[in-house]
């Protein structure tokens, strides 16, 4: 099951940064924290992971709090291609074959 | 990067019918691949964990003599959908770990319609 939470829908104004939260309040200690999207009739894209620390790379930030139970996944400069649903998962390890997906938000970025 | 890929993209077959779907690793060695479901509007279901070499692991309430997996060799599983009927219309994507890295990769998904 999912151990995660993600509000339902966010909008975004087109090249502003998109900021999308995720409470995961009972990761445990060897758990990452994953972020896919989805863009309509697609499969998955990877997007990012981390453990504690903040991560950075070409596509995103990724924002983890100190005690790990939340983080925020941030798009830098949204642009309309950025329209998709944005999941937020929890996995043990980097090779757990737990990978469950939640609800996930909905990210429309408007012009 | 890691490619898979899914075939077909999209069936349409007549109720009763069994349909095979195949999720291939192009460039990578998969030890362990899954399978998915998922609804309009709705999030990826996990139906299903295949290891190279043995049986699926079915998730709670997924039939596995429905829904019948086979993962022969370490660049491909098959998800074959028996005799189907019009509530098993839905997209199923499957994603791939790769062997060295445990990165999980996904394939683009197969759009399924029972008439």
């Amino acid at each position: 099951d999912a151990k995660t939470t993600q509000p339902p829908s966010m909008d975004c104004a087109e090249g502003r940064a998109a900021n999308l939260p995720c409470n995961h309040s009972t990761i445990s200690g060897n758990e990452y924290v994953y972020w896919y999207r989805q863009i309509h009739s697609q499969g998955p894209q990877y997007i990012i992971h981390g453990l504690k620390n903040n991560e950075t790379n070409e596509m995103a930030s990724l924002i983890i709090t100190e005690d790990r139970k939340s983080s925020t996944l941030i798009l830098p400069h949204a642009t309309l291609r950025d329209t998709a649903v944005y999941y937020c998962i929890v996995r043990v390890g980097r090779t757990g074959n737990q990978f469950y997906f939640g609800t996930g938000t909905s990210l429309t970025v408007i012009p | 990067g890691a490619v898979v890929s899914q075939h077909p993209s999209r069936v349409i077959c007549k109720s009763g019918t069994s349909v095979k779907i195949e999720c291939r690793s192009l460039d990578f060695q998969a030890t362990t691949m899954f399978w998915y479901r998922q609804f309009p509007k709705q999030s990826l279901m996990l139906m299903a964990t295949s290891n190279e070499g043995s049986k699926a692991t079915y998730e709670q309430g997924v039939e596995k003599d429905k829904f019948l997996i086979n993962h022969a060799s370490l660049t491909l599983s098959t998800l074959t959908v028996t005799s189907a009927h019009p509530e098993d219309s839905s997209f199923y994507i499957c994603s791939a770990k790769h062997g060295n890295t445990g990165e999980l990769f996904f394939g683009e998904g197969s759009r399924l319609t029972v008439l």
